[in-house]
């Protein structure tokens, strides 16, 4: 089945720092969501991205579909920008999203 | 903005027991989903489910699970005999079409001891 590889696994930085997070999948791919889980356990939806760039706030995302990765950036973080990262991709011919190992994320203040 | 709701919020059962998981979709989501997340660990696929049929399951979906969409409205994940390795947080997904953005409930934790 499909690999979906994030990197870094694990990351700190200081308060206003810029970071980008890198989600890397193994076979094509008709979707692309980002999602942050808050220290509550929440999925919170950033960016549904299957293509292209978008920009929601101090959050990007870029999705290089025929090259099989995206990114997301943060720019001037925050200690609520802590948590867990995960990007889910929709496999092409199939009925579910996989999700990719996750990038924890602590910022400090 | 509309939500997915799941309840319970926490559940804690005895391993052998049953316990259903509900899961109220937004009104006009079509498709889906059952995930799992064992403490610290990734999301899992468990299911999805689109006009009252499994489109796919994964291997963690086996005989002990089965979901439903009883009332038209509530979508539940039931788990016919509980076992530790069980314990996990359950989200709810759902999405208007097929490969259109996941929309997750706030999870139920389920702890089986």
């Amino acid at each position: 089945g499909i690999q979906v590889e994030q990197s870094p696994p694990d990351l700190i930085l200081q308060e206003g720092a810029n970071s980008t997070l890198r989600c890397n999948f193994s076979d094509s791919v008709n979707n692309l969501q980002w999602f942050h889980q808050n220290p509550w356990g929440q999925l919170i939806n950033l960016f549904y991205i299957p293509s292209g760039t978008k920009q929601n706030g101090r959050l990007s995302a870029t999705t290089v579909a025929t090259e099989r990765y995206s990114l997301l950036y943060i720019s001037s973080s925050q200690t609520t920008d802590s948590g867990v990262y995960f990007c889910a991709v929709h496999v092409s011919g199939t009925y579910k999203y996989i999700f990719g190992t996750g990038t924890r994320l602590k910022v400090l203040a | 903005e509309p939500e997915v709701t799941q309840t319970p919020s926490h559940q804690v059962t005895q391993m052998g027991q049953e316990v259903i998981l509900r899961c109220v979709p937004i009104s006009n989501h079509l498709y889906f989903y059952w995930y799992r997340q064992i403490l610290g660990q990734k999301v899992e696929f468990l299911v999805s489910f689109y006009n009252n049929e499994i489109s796919e399951k994964s291997e963690i979906f086996d005989d002990q699970f089965s979901v439903e969409r009883p009332d038209g409205s509530n979508f539940t994940l039931k788990i016919r005999s509980t076992k530790l390795e069980d314990s996990a947080m359950y989200f709810c997904a759902t999405a208007r079409a097929d490969s259109s953005p996941l929309h997750f409930g706030n999870g139920t934790r389920l702890t089986v001891t």
